[in-house]
């Protein structure tokens, strides 16, 4: 199970909006709206951003929003703020394993 | 609040086997319907799917790991453990546990603080 693609840097001044996309195939994200996104700051766990391509669990500020289409999922992150600034990370169901993740994002705050 | 710790040994010899100890508190690792994963992250890369537990007692396992790994729980002592045989450099990584309620994505909604493995003669 190969993994997802993501780009390798997104990078965005304070309040825009950036978005990171997430390439699978219709054996994963495209077949499946069972999607996942989470933030890493280095040397720090993971933490849960989105789950089932579009739902936000309690605590998730709402400038964090998913999305998807075809084999491609989205994170979109509006109104940047400095602390944003760390390693994004997809995964998803595949018809071969529970999880594939993707390849990871670093998102810059300029 | 559900809290995951991960110990073990940090440096383990090539071709020998990694075994790692992830202890649960704030919850039973036997109760509800979760999963209990291990997921890795060598340095400077990005995440990879180990394994997992079920608490009602299935395990599934990563197809390009799942030869040389084994997962299993310890009810007695809320611990969930990994064993990864025959290890190379390529295992070099931060191992943490996880936990996933069970439904749609199985989303990993706590992580343990992450435990470094060296795989170094």
């Amino acid at each position: 199970q190969s993994a997802l693609t993501q780009p390798a840097s997104v990078s965005g001044s304070p309040g825009q909006s950036i978005t990171i996309s997430c390439t699978g195939t219709s054996s994963d994200v495209g077949g499946y709206n069972y999607v996942s996104w989470y933030q890493q700051h280095p040397g720090k766990a993971p933490k849960l951003l989105i789950f089932d391509v579009g739902n936000r669990p309690s605590g998730v500020p709402g400038r964090f929003s998913g999305s998807k289409s075809g084999n491609t999922a989205s994170l979109t992150i509006s109104g940047l703020q400095a602390e944003d600034e760390a390693n994004y990370y997809c995964t998803s169901f595949t018809s071969s394993s529970p999880y594939v993740f993707g390849t990871g994002t670093k998102v810059t705050v300029l | 609040q559900v809290q995951l710790q991960e110990s073990g040994p940090g440096l383990v010899k090539p071709s020998q086997t990694l075994s790692l100890t992830c202890t649960v508190s704030g919850g039973s690792i036997s109760s509800g319907n979760y999963y209990w994963s291990w997921i890795r992250q060598p340095a400077g890369n990005g995440l990879e799917w180990i394994g997992r537990f079920y608490t009602r007692g299935s395990t599934e396992y990563n197809p390009s790991l799942k030869s040389r790994v084994t997962i299993s729980v310890d009810t007695s002592s809320n611990q969930l453990s990994l064993k990864l045989n025959s290890v190379t450099a390529a295992d070099s990584a931060v191992y943490y546990c996880a936990r996933a309620p069970r439904g749609g994505s199985d989303p990993f909604d706590f992580w343990g603080q992450g435990t470094l493995v060296t795989v170094s003669s």
